[in-house]
């Protein structure tokens, strides 16, 4: 059975720190993708990244990373040099399979607060 | 380009009423998803329609029903309102019908007493 979990239900921290993100999956499929999307206090979800299980290379997109390591079944997500509109919860997702199409199975969420 | 508009955007119900919420994906796109979120449950998948055909269905109860247009519009029913219905109802669009970046729009929210 999928599942992802984000053990960090809220995180503050003071502007400019660094921040990172956890999240672990569980899945049966060699073939699923992973997904972090933010979302605003105006509700709607905004796409970050989609990683296949097939490449594991990390990312860097201006002040967001991502790590993936299939070996720990993680797919953490840190911000650099934080900033107060980055406050938000933060949700990881998991889709199976290659027709698994737009079926996301959501983890709870992270909340964060950046205070100024 | 317009993103993805869902109406209303609030609405409030009693129970043992029926709801319908309206979502217009994206121009292009063909896939439509439909997702409740709630404090307790969190975000959880309904029902994903591509070509006006149901391709994936969440665990939910027969109440929850949806349907897709020729046009990719998608609407979603609820019947016999019950108060756990109370939720965020987010609607996302893709362009293809594989996997990719999901756009969601604000959601309606429903509130049911």
């Amino acid at each position: 059975a999928q599942k992802v979990t984000q053990a960090q239900t809220e995180i503050s921290v003071v502007e400019k720190e660094d921040v990172t993100l956890d999240c672990v999956y569980e899945t049966r499929d060699t073939t699923y993708y992973l997904f972090w999307y933010k979302q605003p206090p105006s509700g709607e979800l905004v796409f970050l990244i989609r990683r296949n299980s097939f490449d594991e290379q990390n990312e860097i997109s201006g002040r967001y990373s991502w790590n993936f390591q299939k070996s720990t079944s993680s797919f953490n997500f840190t911000i650099t040099a934080s900033q107060v509109v980055d406050s938000a919860v933060y949700f990881c997702a998991l889709s199976e399979g290659e027709t698994g199409a737009n079926n996301l199975f959501f983890g709870t969420g992270t909340r964060l607060t950046v205070i100024p | 380009k317009a993103g993805v508009t869902q109406t209303p955007r609030y609405l409030i119900k009693t129970r043992g009423q029926q709801v319908t919420l309206s979502c217009s994906p994206i121009s292009g796109h063909r896939s439509v998803s439909w997702y409740q979120q709630t404090p307790g449950q969190g975000l959880q998948f309904l029902f994903e329609y591509f070509s006006e055909t149901q391709r994936n269905k969440g665990n939910f109860p027969g109440r929850f029903s949806g349907r897709q247009f020729s046009n990719s519009r998608s609407e979603m029913n609820v019947s016999t309102l019950e108060l756990g219905d109370s939720a965020l109802y987010l609607c996302a669009s893709i362009q293809g019908g594989g996997t990719g970046e999901l756009f969601f729009g604000e959601g309606s929210r429903l509130t049911v007493l």
